[in-house]
């Protein structure tokens, strides 16, 4: 149980264009989803915080017009990156927690964006 | 602020050489502590939970423990396939978010 997946694994741009990443939770309904980045040798950076049905809760310092997100549905949020840049280029996580804010989060498996 | 320090950063064990990792943490109020694994290029995967003091929880070859100002991941007679970093994090009524240690990455060598 608790299980996450992330579409895509791994994607590949050009800097200017957009890019959707995609966060499930495949068997449990997540009324919070969170976002991360981790770059590499370092631990994971929260980006955002989104409940179901609500505006996210950005991290100071997160451009909140260049990460959009949107939690939809119980079981779906979405990142997209807007006009990415090189510097965009990271690894990507989500996690999803069942309910409240104290219990575990269970995270994806990560996408690696690549802006050229 | 809450702020979780994870020792040592990097450890290299022979197969059966137990040992522990350390997460030290200081925060306000403490709601949760979590331990995951995470192997290169993947997201963390979940193995424990601890909410108070003195708590332990055992999943195979792990054990972690938990006290008002640390905890530990026990490691016993690890193997190779355990090599990972291993990652400790806090979640408190004030900041209501996790905070990550760096994380000590695990090496076992056959």
């Amino acid at each position: 149980g608790a299980v996450v997946s992330q579409h895509p694994s791994w994607v590949i741009c050009k800097s200017g264009t957009s890019v959707k990443i995609e966060c499930r939770s495949l068997d449990f309904q997540a009324t919070t989803m969170f976002w991360y980045r981790q770059f590499p040798k370092q631990s994971l950076m929260l980006m955002a915080t989104s409940n179901e049905g609500s505006k996210a809760t950005y991290e100071q310092g997160v451009e909140k017009d260049k990460f959009l997100i949107n939690h939809a549905s119980l079981t779906l949020s979405t990142l997209t990156v807007t006009s990415a840049h090189p510097e965009d280029s990271s690894f990507y996580i989500c996690s999803a927690a069942n309910s409240g804010s104290t219990d575990t989060q269970y995270f994806g498996p990560g996408t690696r964006l690549t802006v050229l | 602020e809450d702020q979780v320090t994870q020792s040592p950063e990097a450890l290299r064990l022979q197969e059966g050489e137990s040992s522990s990792l350390n997460c030290s943490y200081t925060v306000s109020g403490l709601r949760g502590l979590f331990w995951y694994r995470q192997d290169p290029g993947k997201g963390p995967e979940f193995l424990f939970t601890l909410y108070s003091a003195g708590e332990e929880k055992e999943k195979e070859r792990l054990k972690a423990t938990l006290t008002k100002k640390e905890s530990f991941l026990h490691i016993t007679a690890p193997k190779p396939e355990d090599s990972a970093t291993y990652l400790c994090a806090v979640f408190s009524g004030s900041a209501r978010q996790l905070t990550f240690g760096s994380g000590t990455q695990l090496t076992v060598l056959p």
